[in-house]
């Protein structure tokens, strides 16, 4: 079974730019969950969207949006781009709420 | 909110050295995961402990689920270079989120 993937890997923007990244989960997993992650920081929740349906949230600014279709592709969007918004955006999938998640290689964002 | 404190944050040893981190809370949790991840990479998960006292073994990993359910260790023996990496702690909350620790990396002394 192919593994999770993000793209695109690596990407740089400028403040006030927005951005669309990808995740494509493994095949058969229906929940898919966002997470930001900073040098030196744990992974910081973002949401994470089961059948479409965002199931839970974290703390995060509305900038952050995400959305999830029926073939439980799912794409995380930040309008408005911050410096601070740099960082490693990792998507995991797992079967269902609650399950085992697997993560992708993320994707790597700058803001300049 | 609910954190995992995580140390230490990190280690420098030998090749061949035992290695031992641990996750602590303020609240009980029912999951606890080790994660490692590798530079470039996702967390990719090494071990899940899912009952008190529960001593789970992978290998050359061993990792426990404390019997107060508010923390966890991870040991790792006979150190080998592809060991180094960032090991991560993780619980799973009331609304299913994984919650994080800061992570201990782990560096191999040449």
């Amino acid at each position: 079974k192919a593994g999770v993937t993000q793209t695109p890997r690596y990407l740089i923007k400028t403040r006030g730019q927005q951005v669309t990244l990808s995740c494509s989960p493994i095949s058969g997993h229906r929940s898919v969950s966002w997470y930001q992650q900073t040098p030196g920081q744990g992974l910081q929740f973002l949401f994470e969207y089961f059948s479409e349906t965002q199931r839970n949230k974290g703390n995060f600014p509305g900038r952050f949006s995400g959305r999830q279709f029926s073939n439980s592709r799912s794409e995380m969007n930040v309008s408005t781009l911050e410096l601070g918004d740099s960082a490693l955006y990792l998507c995991a999938s797992s079967v269902g709420t609650g399950e085992t998640q697997y993560f992708g290689p993320g994707t790597r964002l700058l803001v300049l | 909110g609910q954190q995992l404190n995580q140390s230490p944050q990190s280690m420098f040893i030998q090749e061949g050295e035992d290695v031992s981190m641990n996750c602590t809370s303020s609240s009980i949790f029912n999951t606890w995961l080790w994660y490692k991840q590798e530079p470039g990479e996702g967390p990719v998960l090494l071990i899940a402990l899912y009952k008190a006292g529960e001593l789970t073994s992978n290998g050359r990993l061993t990792a426990q689920f404390g019997i107060t359910r508010k923390d966890s260790f991870l040991n790792i023996s006979a150190s080998i270079p592809s060991d180094v990496g960032i090991y991560f702690c993780a619980s799973m909350d009331s609304n299913y989120q994984l919650i994080w620790g800061a992570g201990t990396k782990l560096i191999i002394k040449p």
